[in-house]
Formats: C-alpha cells, structure tokens, sequence
C-alpha cells in the first residue's frame, strides 16, 4: 500500500525553541494531510487539516500561532511546534489522503519532548 | 457531532480463539465510513478493516471480520484464530462520505493475547 513518512521519529528540544516535524507522502500525492495528537494511553486527538496550497483548518482548542502547519507541495506537510514547552511534549502522527484509493494512511509518529 | 465510543478500555483471548471488539457511533449523517485500526507498541496506525455504510455486506479481511448494524449503529470486529502478534491496542474510527474526511477515534481497547 502507500506510504506515508515521518520525520524525525525522536526529537529532544530545549524549551522556547521551535522544532519542525516533516510529513511526506512517497509514491502519491496527497491534496489532504491530517495532524493527531496522542497522549500516553489516550486516543488520537486531530489537531488540524492541512491543505495543500491554502491555511490549515484548526481544531477548537488548538492553538494555530503555536502549532504552525504549511502544506507547500502536494507530497509535503511540516507542523512547527513554536516556543516549545514541556507539556507539549507528546507523540504526533500525521496521515495523508490518498486520493486514488480513497484510503488514508498514517505515518510512524513522532516523538517530542521539550526539557 | 459524530461521537465514537468503546466501551471495552481491555480485552483478553486466548491464542487461536476468537475476540469481539465493540464500537457505537454516533451521526446524522448517511455517507460515512468505519475503520478499524491497530495500533502495536511501535505506535505505527495500521489499518485492519474498513467499512462503507452504503454496503449491507459486512467487511472482512482474512481473520478479521466486522459485524455493521447500521440501524443501531454498531461496529464490532472480530478477530478468528487470534494470533500473538494481534496483541495491540485497536481504534473504531468514523469518517464522514466523500473526500479527504477527518478521522474520529474512539478511545481504544487494548487486545492482550495469551497463550
């Protein structure tokens, strides 16, 4: 099936800092990508759809000027957590729309903690 | 608001014997979609079974099997022979029809298999 890479799958960063996370579809092109949330033995909490070409579409309660997301290419979805501080430390997973399969598939993950 | 509920936090099965795992929803609308996903202690979203709500014909893919009530809106998965490497946690998911639609989780139910 498609796949859909994360990047990077850990990442240590001191708190203020920005961290980047990539979000790649490989063999199709994705108009559609979603940002979740998951805290430890919690659910998947979505926090946005990003859009290729135009603003992502926040969930209530998730704060857009702190968690930025840029979907500059069809294959390409990056969510910058700004002005990271330890309670956002947590596990982010992204997931594309394959459009020709009606299908959405999930990447690995990644891992943040902020010290 | 489409609303997804487990209601099991824990399952357990013996290798080889089979497992029902409950999921209810909630919707006003009549195109939609259901998942199953599973989720290993790697945290990788691996799509087990997916559902149409336009089908009477209930999914199935191997040993996994789902039974759809559409009617009283029901989504179980049944996993047959169980195997050790099904322990994970699962995930009933709702979409809404159309295209590139937002996943809605429910809170999970962990799967231990036993020998």
């Amino acid at each position: 099936g498609a796949v859909v890479s994360q990047h990077p799958s850990w990442v240590i960063c001191k708190s203020g800092t920005s961290v980047k996370i990539e979000c790649r579809s490989l063999d199709f092109q994705a108009t559609t990508m979603f940002w979740y949330r998951q805290f430890p033995k919690q659910s998947l909490m979505l926090m946005a759809t990003s859009n290729e070409g135009s603003k992502a579409t926040y969930e209530q309660g998730v704060e857009k000027d702190k968690f930025l997301i840029n979907h500059a290419s069809l294959t390409l979805s990056t969510l910058t957590v700004t002005s990271a501080h330890p309670e956002d430390s947590s596990f982010y997973i992204c997931s594309a729309w394959d459009r020709g399969e009606n299908t959405i598939y999930f990447g690995e993950g990644s891992w943040l903690t902020v010290v | 608001a489409q609303t997804v509920t487990q209601s099991q936090p824990e399952m357990s099965v013996q290798e080889a014997e089979t497992v029902t795992l409950s999921c209810t929803y909630d919707t006003s609308e009549s195109d939609y979609y259901l998942f199953w996903y599973k989720q290993p202690p790697s945290r990788q979203m691996i799509l087990v079974i997916r559902q149409e709500a336009y089908k009477q014909q209930n999914a199935t893919e191997n040993r996994f099997s789902v039974n759809f009530q559409k009617a009283a809106k029901s989504f179980s998965l049944k996993i047959s022979d169980s195997q050790l490497g099904d322990a994970a946690m699962y995930f009933c998911a709702y979409s809404r029809g159309g295209t590139a639609s937002k996943l809605t989780f429910g809170t999970g139910t962990r799967l231990q298999v036993t020998l």
